[in-house]
């Protein structure tokens, strides 16, 4: 299993701001992968983040709106720019571990207003 | 991506009663898992089960691969399992990206 610590754990933003994510993995990873759920809505995969590359951007998402870093195997943030009401969801970070099952930090809910 | 769909989108269970959701899936899975979303927003782990059937005290699952479909069983439902379940997996073809369903929504009535 993998024990992920995120934070924050929820906020609430000004439009037009930016709200950094953080998440600590308890192994190493090769991959993580960060999430939204918008409300009543179910999980979208924004983009995965692999160690030392570029991260990539699902369609309908981009970097300058959603800048990631992977500086090393257990860390990764996720980044919410220029934030907009839209913007309000569930924020989750999420790991694979060797037998390919999935685990998921405890979330970020944003409110924007 | 594979297509994942779930049903029934929403259920009221009484206290006690037992129920069963289900994952149909558009193509072959290589991972398949249960999550149970708490009302804080935290998707907990219930069941990884690419195949066959496993249980978990009151909740049961069983995944015939060959047919693209998984059940989750809830038996003796309580007021603490209301919340969203969604079942999840990624394809044969897929890069480790996982397709989640719409998910279903218990309220369990005490």
């Amino acid at each position: 299993s993998a024990v992920i610590s995120q934070k924050p754990s929820r906020d609430i933003c000004q439009r037009g701001t930016s709200l950094t994510i953080q998440c600590q993995v308890d192994s190493q990873v090769t991959m993580m992968f960060w999430y939204r759920q918008q409300p009543g809505q179910s999980l979208t995969l924004i983009a995965t983040a692999n160690q030392g590359s570029e991260a990539t951007y699902e369609s309908g998402f981009v970097i300058d709106k959603f800048p990631i870093s992977r500086p090393n195997l257990t860390f990764s943030t996720l980044t919410v720019s220029n934030m907009s009401p839209e913007d309000s969801s569930i924020y989750l970070c999420s790991v694979e571990t060797a037998n390919t099952e999935a685990f998921f930090g405890q979330g970020t809910r944003l409110t924007v207003v | 991506g594979i297509q994942v769909e779930q049903s029934p989108p929403d259920l009221i269970l009484q206290e006690g009663a037992n129920s069963t959701l289900r994952c149909n899936f558009s193509d072959s899975v290589n991972n398949l898992q249960w999550f149970h979303q708490n009302p804080w927003g935290q998707l907990i782990n219930l069941f990884y089960i690419p195949s066959g059937t496993k249980q978990n005290g009151r909740l049961s699952a069983t995944t015939v691969a060959t047919e693209r479909y998984s059940l989750l069983y809830i038996s003796s439902s309580q007021t603490t399992d209301s919340g969203v379940y969604f079942c999840a997996g990624w394809g044969a073809k897929n890069d480790y990206k996982l397709s989640f369903g719409a998910g279903t929504t218990v309220t369990v009535r005490a």
